[in-house]
């Protein structure tokens, strides 16, 4: 079963529009760990942020938000004023101690800002 | 500090040849995934080694793939013999510690084209 999912697979907004790029997850353990990582068009893969499973606290970082809600699974990132260097493959992923630590990717959602 | 490192960063060879994929871990983290990356099938979770020690190599598509770490600080994925639907970009990625709330970090990949 389809532990992360990320249903939008291509969205492009014009520069300085906001944008959401939805996450939901699937999990039975109460102790879990929520990322966002960043694919841009030179291919690595970049660590964006990190959310345990018992802090629900939004963050805010810079143009980047994350809003993570237990009660819908769900753990969105917002880009606020988008910018052309924003144009990236997303990738949210689950890691639950009760599978060894394995990481679970979902399918990433391809961001193309357009100055 | 140094990240991830992996190599070679580009690798064309004939199908049926060997093909060994190299990965240093960031000094100190004891965990080790092998991912591989491709359009059709986005990212994929191979094997991944904690403490040196395979945990879960469900991923490895056949006989063919293996995957060793000799050391607690090096990997090898090694493909033999190699086919051309085993080009992708495959990426190695480390995280600190066998808790689930670290992140993993990834080296920027080897991509491999199979001819």
């Amino acid at each position: 079963a389809q532990k992360v999912t990320q249903a939008q697979t291509e969205i492009s907004v014009v520069e300085k529009e906001d944008v959401t790029l939805d996450c939901v997850y699937e999990t039975r353990d109460t102790t879990y760990y929520l990322f966002w990582y960043k694919q841009p068009p030179s291919g690595e893969l970049v660590f964006l942020i990190r959310r345990n499973s018992f802090d629900e606290q939004n963050e805010i970082s810079g143009r980047y938000s994350w809003n993570f809600q237990k009660s819908t699974s769900s753990f969105n990132f917002t880009i606020t004023a988008s910018q052309v260097v924003d144009s990236a493959v997303y990738f949210c992923a689950l890691r639950q101690p009760g599978t060894g630590n394995q990481f679970y990717f979902g399918t990433g959602t391809s961001l193309t800002v357009i100055p | 500090d140094a990240g991830v490192i992996q190599s070679p960063r580009h690798e064309v060879t004939e199908m049926g040849q060997e093909v060994t994929l190299r990965c240093k871990l960031i000094s100190g983290h004891n965990s080790l995934f092998w991912y591989r990356q491709t359009m059709m099938r986005g990212l994929e979770l191979l094997i991944y080694f904690n403490n040196n020690v395979p945990i879960d190599d469900s991923g490895m598509p056949e006989d063919r793939f293996s995957a060793k770490m000799p050391n607690a600080s090096f990997s090898t994925l090694k493909i033999q013999p190699s086919e051309p639907r085993d080009s992708a970009v495959y990426f190695c990625a480390s995280s600190l510690g066998a808790d689930s709330n670290q992140p993993q970090h990834f080296g920027d990949g080897t991509r491999l084209s199979i001819l």
